[in-house]
């Protein structure tokens, strides 16, 4: 169960919906972002990334929007299916680092 | 299976022991990456590898925190005089430099100090 103190944000969609997760950076050096799903007990697991010098890149049942003037970056997944319940984060790289650096996550549950 | 590998999974030890994780990268990877993460949050960055050279490593990574790659392809994370604030989920990643810059996570080790 989640502890005193814990408030990470959540989302919960209808099965079948489409999702978005939004998210916020703050470092306008960064030039690359990803988003990460993680299912309880498991590591992160890619999704999607996308560089600086694009706003939109499509996957399968997902795409991810940049926004640079406004520091946002957004995760769609179409078509919500219940094996999408998870904890969704974005990370950022900057230009010349060699990490990611993770957001907040948001948690997705899908109701039935 | 080819990806990240750490173990164990799980490691229950007293306040004041020392523990040591492991992690075996994708083979062909020559970063590896060790991130720390506490329930609800994102997970944080501790420290890399490039080859056998450890590159950069996180404030958060106090004088009790030692990792090592001594041949370049696993690594492990020793923790000294464990404290309680240490319980967290230790990840461990790994990337192909000049590649595309996402990292492959392992499932983690998840320690609970007592």
């Amino acid at each position: 169960g989640e502890s005193v103190g814990l408030h990470l944000p959540t989302l919960s969609v209808q099965e079948g919906d489409n999702s978005i997760i939004n998210c916020a950076y703050s470092n306008s050096a960064s030039d690359y972002f990803i988003w990460y799903k993680q299912e309880s007990g498991k590591g992160p697991q890619f999704i999607i990334d996308i560089r600086s010098n694009m706003d939109k890149r499509q996957g399968q049942r997902v795409t991810v929007l940049l926004n640079k003037t406004v520091k946002h970056l957004s995760l769609q997944i179409a078509a919500t299916q219940p094996g999408d319940s998870a904890v969704y984060f974005c990370a950022e790289n900057a230009q010349g680092a060699q990490k990611l650096v993770f957001g907040q996550g948001t948690r997705l549950t899908i109701n039935p | 299976d080819t990806g990240v590998s750490q173990n164990p999974r799980h490691k229950i030890t007293k306040r004041g022991q020392n523990v040591t994780f492991r992690c075996d990268p994708i083979s062909e990877h020559n970063r590896l990456y060790w991130y720390r993460q506490t329930l609800g949050q994102g997970p944080e960055f501790l420290t890399y590898f490039q080859n056998e050279a450890q590159l950069e490593k996180s404030r958060l990574l106090s004088d009790r925190f030692s990792a090592e790659r001594p041949k370049g392809s696993f690594s492990t994370l020793e923790i000294q005089r464990t404290e309680q604030g240490d319980s967290a989920m230790y990840l461990c990643a790994s990337s192909l430099a000049g590649g595309d810059e996402k990292l492959f996570f392992g499932s983690g080790t998840q320690l609970s100090v007592l």
